[in-house]
């Protein structure tokens, strides 16, 4: 079974604090991304990974920073944690799509996810 | 841009019956995909099920399928014989993957299903 772990369920910060989100993955997945989740709004994407130093901004990438030093692993920082930055945080992971099986290894694996409070 | 929307914030039903759970998008695109996750009280969310545009026939996995109609850019999710178990929240998404090779997906903002006994 695929395995996504982020290294902790509740996470409690202060204003101004820099915070580190680590998400790590047993499947050799290439495709790693950092979702938030909010109340009334779903899932955002925040940064998106597809190989080991590559990032690309999601959606809503203000406030935040990524880095894929390994493959396996995938970290969300928070520079400067602020009060609306509280939320679900959601890593995810998959492998690309195969060329001529579109939908082969599309799927992904989500973690347990972390619930940051910003205080 | 793509966007995905369920119009239902939450939705109950009866342990045993059918539920439908509704999705709608808007892309201009006429290759991409389409699925539905799970995401069970404090649990990981998961895939219930998955749909390439492409394909006419609807995708039915054991006690969930839908109904996907390309042309009213609908998807939505029936589940038979309600359990339990099936109480969670329910996420709509879109995926489509670039000409550089490249793909993300767009969620809609989620149905909170709770099954009654």
């Amino acid at each position: 079974d695929v395995k996504v772990t982020q290294s902790s369920r509740y996470l409690v910060k202060r204003t101004g604090e820099k915070v580190f989100l680590e998400c790590v993955q047993d499947m050799d997945h290439e495709n790693m991304f950092w979702y938030r989740q909010d109340p009334g709004l779903g899932l955002r994407l925040i940064y998106f990974s597809y190989d080991v130093k590559m990032k690309e901004k999601g959606d809503i990438p203000e406030g935040y920073s990524v880095s894929r030093e390994k493959k396996e692993r995938f970290s969300l920082i928070l520079e400067s944690a602020s009060t609306n930055q509280t939320s679900m945080y959601l890593c995810a992971s998959s492998s690309p799509p195969l060329a001529g099986s579109p939908l082969a290894k599309n799927i992904q694996y989500f973690g347990a996810g972390t619930r940051l409070s910003v205080l | 841009a793509q966007t995905v929307t369920q119009s239902q914030p939450e939705m109950s039903v009866q342990e045993a019956e059918t539920v439908t759970l509704s999705c709608t998008y808007d892309t201009s695109e006429n290759n991409y995909y389409l699925f539905w996750y799970k995401q069970p009280p404090s649990r990981q969310m998961i895939l219930v099920i998955r749909q390439e545009a492409y394909k006419q026939q609807n995708a039915t996995e054991n006690r969930f399928s839908v109904n996907f109609q390309k042309a009213a850019k609908s998807f939505s999710l029936k589940i038979s014989d309600s359990q339990l178990g099936d109480t969670a929240m329910y996420f709509c998404a879109f995926m489509k993957l670039d000409t550089s090779g490249t793909y993300k997906y767009i969620f809609g903002t989620g149905t909170r299903l709770k099954v009654l006994a």
